[in-house]
């Protein structure tokens, strides 16, 4: 079946520090990709998302690509500041049908001033 | 509404009362989800509505979990003879376009139950 495997956290950055968060998928066919993220005290909110082989997601400075050689979802940001502090979590959907997602176990970031 | 509502935001119960949650999801999504998240977890689905009917229940635990979505809006998950490993978050969706590609799905903030 689909699944999603999450680099292990947590993460803490400096601010202005660069951020990788690793995503890798299993998965039939071509899903679409998804980073969720979920700030303290809030529910999850789509962050970004691509749909297709080479495909950049990109939001607030964020930016995943959409590589099936690989079968990764990286996410990436080249300065974080402090309130990007959040849990992130990769999730990914199949084609069709109810497209439910399939998510990650989360990497929880804090980034200190 | 603006965004997905769920209630109660937390509710503690007994080891076997039953509990009932309810979800308010986004004017006119026709698309309705339950999931679950379990401390230092990921959300993992339960249920998906398409209009009143449950089209996909592959993610029900057990028989002591269900779901209704009588006229097509709010949606009550159901849980009968809770146990302490029920406890957890459970989230509400909503999207607009199911079946389509890379469709957004909209999430409540959550009710957080916990069974002692």
């Amino acid at each position: 079946g689909n699944s999603v495997t999450q680099m292990e956290g947590p993460v803490t950055l400096s601010e202005e520090a660069f951020l990788t968060i690793n995503c890798t998928y299993t998965a039939t066919g071509y899903p679409s990709l998804f980073w969720y993220v979920q700030y303290p005290g809030e529910g999850l909110q789509l962050l970004l998302k691509a749909t297709k082989a080479d495909d950049k997601g990109s939001n607030k400075g964020f930016e995943a690509t959409y590589r099936k050689e690989t079968t990764s979802f990286h996410l990436e940001k080249g300065s974080v500041q402090v309130s990007d502090s959040a849990v992130y979590f990769c999730a990914l959907s199949g084609k069709g049908g109810s497209e439910k997602l399939v998510f990650g176990k989360g990497t929880k970031l804090t980034v200190n001033p | 509404g603006a965004g997905v509502s769920q209630t109660p935001s937390n509710k503690v119960t007994e080891k076997g009362k039953y509990v009932e949650l309810r979800c308010d999801p986004i004017s006119g999504h026709t698309a309705l989800y339950w999931y679950r998240q379990s401390l230092g977890q990921g959300p993992e689905f339960l249920i998906y509505f398409q209009g009143t009917g449950a089209a996909d229940d592959s993610g029900l635990p057990n028989d002591r979990f269900f779901a209704v979505r009588p006229e097509g809006s709010v949606s009550t998950l159901k849980i009968q003879r809770t146990e302490r490993g029920d406890s957890a978050v459970y989230l509400c969706a909503s999207s607009h376009f199911p079946g389509a590609t890379g469709n957004t799905i909209y999430f409540g903030e959550g009710s957080w139950l916990t069974v002692v």
